[in-house]
């Protein structure tokens, strides 16, 4: 699975936009690019997943660039409840290695203020 | 609510205690997974099972067992605690272990072995 890295740490205010990069420049053609947070002492929570086109739910936006090579997540409305541990994952999505295996790293630590 | 389930919460364990850490699901997942997460080191993956009836070792196995007898039920026994099993433990299932990456954690179980 391709390397990914995050900046370690990033604020933001409450109501504005978070955007949260990830680089993953090794990405190859059948890996996706999964995000999950890590709020204080409980599990992981999943937020997003995409291949190649960009991907929006109820929690986030995620863009990815035309080369792959980098992504974007981006919070529209930040509130303190996202202070959180931002993970991007990259993760082939059929075939490779035969289990769901999450390689976690270190992350982003979001803070969101007042 | 629909979602994961671990017991107990929090043990402290006496070192060379059995112990088992309960995990079930009511999602119908076909992947379940345990992870643990120490300070500095991430989520590391110990054991996953693919689907009933199967497990394998993830990357960081020794001292720990697991079995899936069904689909909801993925306990974790540690055979003969130490105390570098002193951790916070995390379940997790997805629908799939190749295509649906989507994993829901539980809220975790913090042990500490003495």
């Amino acid at each position: 699975d391709a390397k990914t890295t995050q900046p370690p740490s990033m604020d933001c205010a409450e109501g504005r936009a978070a955007n949260l990069p990830c680089n993953h420049s090794t990405i190859s053609g059948n890996e996706y690019v999964y995000w999950y947070r890590q709020i204080h002492s409980q599990g992981p929570q999943y937020i997003i997943h995409g291949l190649k086109n960009n991907e929006t739910n109820e929690m986030a936006s995620l863009i990815i660039t035309e080369d792959r090579k980098s992504s974007t997540l981006i919070l529209p409305h930040a509130t303190l409840r996202d202070t959180a541990v931002y993970y991007c994952i990259v993760r082939v999505g059929a075939g490779g290695t035969s289990y769901g295996k999450l390689t976690f790293g270190q992350g982003t630590i979001l803070t969101v203020h007042p | 609510i629909a979602g994961i389930t671990q017991a107990p919460t929090s043990q402290i364990l006496a070192a060379g205690r059995r112990m088992t850490l309960r995990c079930t699901q009511d999602m119908r997942h076909n992947a379940m997974y345990w992870y643990r997460q120490d300070l500095g080191l991430g989520l590391r993956l110990i054991h996953y099972s693919n689907t009933a009836g199967t497990t394998g070792k993830g990357e960081v196995p020794d001292g720990y067992s697991v079995s899936r007898a069904n689909t909801d039920d993925f306990p974790l026994t540690l055979a003969s605690a130490v105390p570098s099993q002193t951790s916070v433990y995390f379940c997790a299932s997805s629908p799939d272990a190749q295509y649906r990456l989507e994993a829901f954690f539980g809220q975790g179980t913090r042990l500490t072995v003495v």
